[in-house]
């Protein structure tokens, strides 16, 4: 069993429609990192949260340490919001490495 | 520079070559990596530095090497490329490996894609 886990890995949405996409992980983390990677190939940090709720524009982050679960939103949605989107933790574990361990990502596309 | 460039953007290489991608940022940050990202298994640390002249394994460092003479360059190298080392390569960097905060936000380069024949 993978330690990061997303949901779903695909996902299509009409413009203008609320997104919500999903992270549980396993491990205790020190922080969690959402990543956007565009159809080009270029990866993006888009939050690094380690409790509550981050916003930035149409984008939240929220993040439940208890429930190792964290949930990012996008706010109406637009056809330039299709990418790939990745989590990753920081686990407690990894040390001085501080490492960071990934999801696999899920692919969304905002038809207009 | 600004930010963090990768060289070459895409190569094609024969098995049993040795090959070296460049990656140098322009921010002074002490700590870089080297990923490597495959369909269905997202991003995997190759290698990472936490500073100029000190080295550490990641989760899948067999059949590479990284140097860290200075702060701004982290090459890795494929000493002899097989087929399983195709795939898209990742440099990133962040202000500090060890410090909490936004200081570990990583800024990723645009990738190197790497096909071994």
């Amino acid at each position: 069993k993978n330690e990061v886990e997303q949901s779903p890995q695909n996902l299509t949405a009409q413009e203008g429609e609320f997104i919500t996409i999903n992270c549980s992980y396993s491990v205790g983390i020190s922080a969690l990192h959402w990543l956007q990677q565009h159809p080009g190939g270029g990866i993006v940090s888009l939050f690094m949260l380690s409790s509550g709720k981050k916003k930035h524009g149409r984008l939240i982050a929220t993040i439940n340490i208890q429930e190792k679960h964290s949930s990012l939103h996008i706010t109406a949605s637009h056809p330039r919001d299709s990418a790939v989107y990745i989590c990753a933790v920081r686990p407690i574990s990894s040390g001085s490495a501080r490492q960071l361990t990934f999801g696999s990502g899920t692919q969304l596309t905002v038809l207009p | 520079i600004a930010g963090i460039t990768q060289a070459p953007t895409s190569q094609i290489l024969a098995a049993g070559r040795r090959m070296t991608l460049r990656c140098t940022q322009d921010m002074r940050h002490n700590a870089m990596y080297w990923y490597r990202q495959d369909l269905g298994l997202g991003l995997r640390l190759i290698h990472y530095s936490n500073t100029a002249g000190t080295t550490g394994k990641g989760e899948v460092p067999d059949g590479y090497s990284v140097s860290r003479a200075n702060t701004d360059d982290f090459p890795l190298t494929l000493a002899s490329a097989v087929p399983s080392q195709t795939s898209v390569y990742f440099c990133a960097s962040s202000y500090s490996l060890t410090s909490g905060g936004n200081r570990n936000e990583q800024f990723f380069g645009p990738g190197t894609r790497l096909t071994v024949l």
